[in-house]
């Protein structure tokens, strides 16, 4: 089974419109993180927010937000005013803390989002 | 503060012969990863150290793949021979639970673009 799945193969969205990239993930570890990173054509990867699972509040990083969902085992990328350098590949990505897995991040198919003027 | 510098940004070889590549991770860092990329996919772990220790190296195809990093620093992946699937990005990424957030995000280079013909 996969541990990360991401859905949209591709999303498009308006300049300075607010766009929601899926994630979901399965695990049975308690204690596990979730990450995000944008991959531009460059091909390096940035990392852009982070997620714990004992976190209470949703994580927030200037225009990205993560909307964590424990109970769905989601946790979708907002980002609000997209803008053209916003687009890219984006990844969603998890780290479990059970065992030789720890340290290891597990990442999605990704996402290409694309910024239209 | 440098990144994680890596060696050779593009490789062309032919089946059947060697190829290196070098990472020089972030100065402090003491956690190295390898990763594969495969095009369209996200990375996927071939190896990881914890100084020159390899302590995760059960994705790593050892008939062919070597890895080291002898003094806990910089580390080099070898393929030896080169097959056509080997044709990949071959990421590497280090982090440090001693600096930075909590969450020891794992920062990534640049890439080393493989083509095997």
């Amino acid at each position: 089974a996969q541990k990360i799945t991401q859905t949209q193969p591709g999303m498009f969205v308006q300049e300075k419109e607010a766009v929601t990239l899926d994630c979901t993930y399965d695990t049975s570890d308690p204690s596990y993180g979730l990450f995000w990173y944008k991959q531009p054509s460059s091909g390096e990867m940035i990392f852009l927010i982070y997620q714990g699972s004992y976190d209470q509040q949703n994580a927030t990083e200037g225009r990205y937000s993560l909307n964590f969902q424990k109970a769905r085992k989601s946790a979708n990328l907002v980002i609000s005013a997209s803008q053209l350098g916003d687009s890219a590949m984006y990844f969603c990505a998890m780290r479990e803390s059970g065992g030789t897995s720890y340290g290891k991040l597990t990442f999605g198919q990704g996402t290409i989002l694309t910024v239209h003027p | 503060e440098a990144g994680v510098v890596q060696s050779p940004r593009y490789k062309i070889i032919e089946k059947k012969q060697p190829v290196a590549f070098w990472c020089n991770p972030i100065s402090g860092h003491n956690t190295l990863y390898w990763y594969l990329q495969n095009l369209g996919q996200g990375p996927e772990l071939l190896i990881r150290y914890e100084n020159e220790e390899a302590v995760d190296d059960s994705q790593l195809p050892k008939d062919r793949f070597s890895a080291e990093r002898l003094k806990g620093v910089d580390s080099t992946l070898k393929i030896q021979p080169a097959e056509l699937g080997d044709s990949a990005v071959y990421l590497c990424a280090s982090s440090s639970p001693l600096t930075g957030a909590t969450y020891n995000e794992q920062f990534f280079g640049p890439g080393t673009r493989l083509t095997v013909l």
